[in-house]
């Protein structure tokens, strides 16, 4: 499978822990995106990396998120002190400089 | 800012037929859109994307039409299958690091 790979799928967890999910993108796509979609929503930008350099993260939703990706290959999205307002659905796309935008299947996030 | 929106939340067309669906931007500053086609608890899968340097674009099955005067596009499958039932997002973006705005989206039914 040669798709943007998300782990986990789903994600239970109690309020006030920390997440970490994965999301590999397409070998030769050199930007990763991140996005969160609420039910019945379109997904919303969080934030984005071109290599292994974040150019923008000022819509990240919050201080208790974060995003990395180390050696511009595969990226982690953290969430610390989780809240149910968290809960939702967190996308990963990646994409080459102006064209092929494909998402991954997600992770689905739980916060009780 | 950018905002995308779509004009019905749900349609509803016999199998068979073509199915037309609605989109329109605030931003004339958007120079390039996408239409995202996503079923229950998958990721948005690319359907076709058009620049703002063109009117009409064609796949198989599926056209984009772009009208910059009135910031509106649409997206027409033709002969609907029942496959085709899904959720369907018109994204747009106005800058070179692609940060897509969603739209709402519409639940595209095929009736037997």
């Amino acid at each position: 499978d040669t798709g943007v790979s998300q782990d986990p799928r789903h994600k239970i967890t109690k309020r006030g822990q920390n997440v970490t999910f994965r999301c590999d993108p397409i070998s030769e796509h050199n930007r990763l995106y991140w996005y969160r979609q609420t039910l019945g929503q379109g997904p919303e930008f969080l934030t984005y990396f071109q290599n292994e350099a974040q150019l923008e993260k000022s819509r990240l939703l919050s201080d208790r998120f974060s995003a990395e990706r180390p050696k511009g290959s595969f990226s982690t999205l953290e969430i610390q002190r989780t809240e149910q307002g968290d809960s939702a659905m967190y996308l990963c796309a990646s994409s080459e400089q102006n064209y092929g935008y494909t998402f991954g299947s997600g992770t689905r996030l739980t916060v009780v | 800012g950018e905002s995308v929106g779509l004009h019905l939340p749900t349609l509803s067309v016999q199998e068979g037929d073509n199915s037309i669906i609605n989109c329109a931007y605030s931003n004339s500053a958007s120079d390039y859109f996408i239409w995202y086609k996503q079923e229950s608890g998958k990721g948005p899968q690319f359907i076709i994307d058009i620049r703002s340097n063109m009117d009409k674009r064609q796949g198989q099955r599926v056209t984009v039409l772009l009208n910059k005067t009135v910031k509106h596009l649409s997206l027409q499958i033709a002969a609907t299958q029942p496959g085709d039932s899904a959720v369907y997002f018109c994204a747009g973006s106005r800058d070179s690091a692609r940060q897509l705005t969603f739209g709402s989206g519409t639940q595209l039914t095929v009736l037997p």
